[in-house]
């Protein structure tokens, strides 16, 4: 059974940082690309990052673009994404989402964690 | 960036009514597009990918149709689990993009 688990969210100042997890278990996390979607409370799904099985390939929203940066450790079966520079505007629910085809540019999301809420506040 | 509008933003309906929801994209993605259910304080979940293809363990008054640009998603008969919010989503090029949402609610 997929199981994707995240946590590392909480309460932060503007500009502040926090390592967002997701640890994978139930499939061969090495071979799957891996995504970050956020949901701001009361709003609509955002996609954030994506990167690749190997990790070699990475993609940004230009919302989180140079202070975001995902990545992943293979033999931990984990996602990370450490987010930096953060604003209040980045308040979230954070979900990790698993893409459903190996090795596949086009892939959509077949599974999702539970999400993790991060919350920027003075 | 690729944008994606659904139609309607909510929409009010009874038990047994038959829904359709519209997503257009604002430039061709092929069948690259996915549906996705939401309900209050829960992770969404995979409904139809590929446009039309259900994904394993939906039931099947669950359907999608289209490709290029405009593409819906049918609920044959509303049952009282079905009130959520649906996304679609294109997983045609980088950002992946989603839709606003429609919000199903009960008449």
């Amino acid at each position: 059974e997929v199981q994707l688990l995240e946590s590392g969210g909480g309460l932060v100042q503007p500009g502040g940082s926090l390592r967002l997890s997701c640890a994978a278990s139930g499939f061969t996390f090495s071979s799957y690309a891996m995504n970050w979607v956020r949901q701001a409370p009361g709003k609509g799904l955002e996609w954030v990052s994506g990167i690749s099985g190997s990790g070699g390939r990475v993609y940004y929203a230009d919302s989180v673009k140079g202070r975001f940066t995902i990545s992943r450790d293979n033999s931990k079966n984990t996602l990370y994404l450490q987010v930096n520079s953060l604003r209040v505007e980045d308040t979230a629910v954070y979900y990790c989402a698993k893409e459903a085809g190996s090795g596949t540019y086009y892939s959509f999301f077949d599974y999702w964690g539970q999400g993790t809420l991060v919350t920027v506040s003075s | 960036d690729i944008q994606m509008t659904q139609s309607p933003s909510s929409l009010s309906a009874s038990v047994g009514d038959r829904v359709t929801i519209t997503c257009r994209a604002s430039q061709g993605i092929s069948n690259y597009l996915a549906w996705f259910q939401q309900k209050p304080g829960k992770a969404p979940k995979s409904l139809i990918y590929a446009a039309s293809s259900l994904q394993s363990g939906v039931p099947s008054k669950f359907s999608g149709t289209g490709s290029g640009t405009d593409f819906t998603l049918t609920i044959s008969s509303l049952q009282p689990e079905d009130f959520a919010t649906y996304y679609c989503q294109q997983y045609n090029t980088y950002p992946r993009t989603f839709g606003q949402g429609t919000k199903v609610e009960i008449k």
